[in-house]
């Protein structure tokens, strides 16, 4: 059980946009914590995709961005691509007692 | 260019201790502001974060695993050294060093390849 909630799975057809949410609690997104965003394609590394600020590092293409409101956080993924599929990833810091940083239970993205 | 890799062994044996070394290049853990952490992935589930040092020498490690793990760096060797003591098959994972920049807020910007280590006798 993540401390952050994701659904286990969504999908779309190529061109079309998707949203991943990500929910949290008081302790860590409803406290304002940054909540980053990591796509995590078979048999590699997780790889950043959204970092503090909801901005993108180098090389992340504008079709990803992220957004925050109260205890959740959603990352959308426009003009949907064939490569986009992958699992994704998000994570926050809690204040609580489970531990600096925590991770959601990871979203399958699938490309119809 | 920063890069970062796991070294150690693919198994071992249940109430053994774990040793993980992650070689880094392309930045200084002497430099204020970088960190290094350790995370876990067990086959099919999600990521685990372990534990975490940074430049200055301050520590952190999970909650629920602070019993079993040290982590320690070596400057000088640009090496950071992760142990996790009294391993069991639920702890049969790929383990992940990973860095963390202030100027990217806490997030992890790269990653090692990982290496996976099984746990069993």
């Amino acid at each position: 059980q993540s401390v952050l909630t994701q659904p286990p799975s969504v999908s779309g057809a190529p061109g079309q946009r998707v949203t991943i949410s990500c929910t949290g609690t008081s302790s860590n997104i409803g406290a304002d914590y940054d909540v980053y965003w990591y796509q995590q394609l078979p048999g590699t590394a997780p790889k950043l995709l959204i970092h503090g600020n909801g901005d993108r590092p180098s090389g992340v293409p504008a079709r990803f961005s992220a957004s925050k409101s109260g205890t959740s956080a959603s990352l959308a993924i426009t003009g949907l691509q064939s490569d986009d599929e992958a699992d994704y990833y998000c994570q926050s810091y809690d204040s609580g007692l489970t531990g600096l940083v925590v991770f959601g239970g990871g979203t399958k993205l699938t490309v119809l | 260019q920063v890069t970062l890799k796991e070294s150690g062994p693919a198994q071992v044996e249940p109430t053994q201790t774990l040793t993980l070394t992650c070689t880094f290049s392309g930045f200084s853990l002497s430099t204020s502001g970088m960190r290094v952490s350790w995370i876990r992935q067990p086959p099919g589930k999600t990521l685990e974060w372990l534990a975490r040092i940074d430049w200055d020498d301050d520590k952190f490690y999970s909650t629920s695993l602070k019993t079993r793990l040290t982590i320690f760096k070596d400057t000088s060797k640009n090496q950071v050294v992760l142990t996790m003591s009294n391993m069991d098959p639920v702890d049969t994972a790929t383990y992940y060093c990973a860095r963390m920049d202030d100027r990217s807020g806490y997030s992890f910007d790269y990653w090692g390849q990982g290496i996976l280590v099984t746990v069993s006798s």
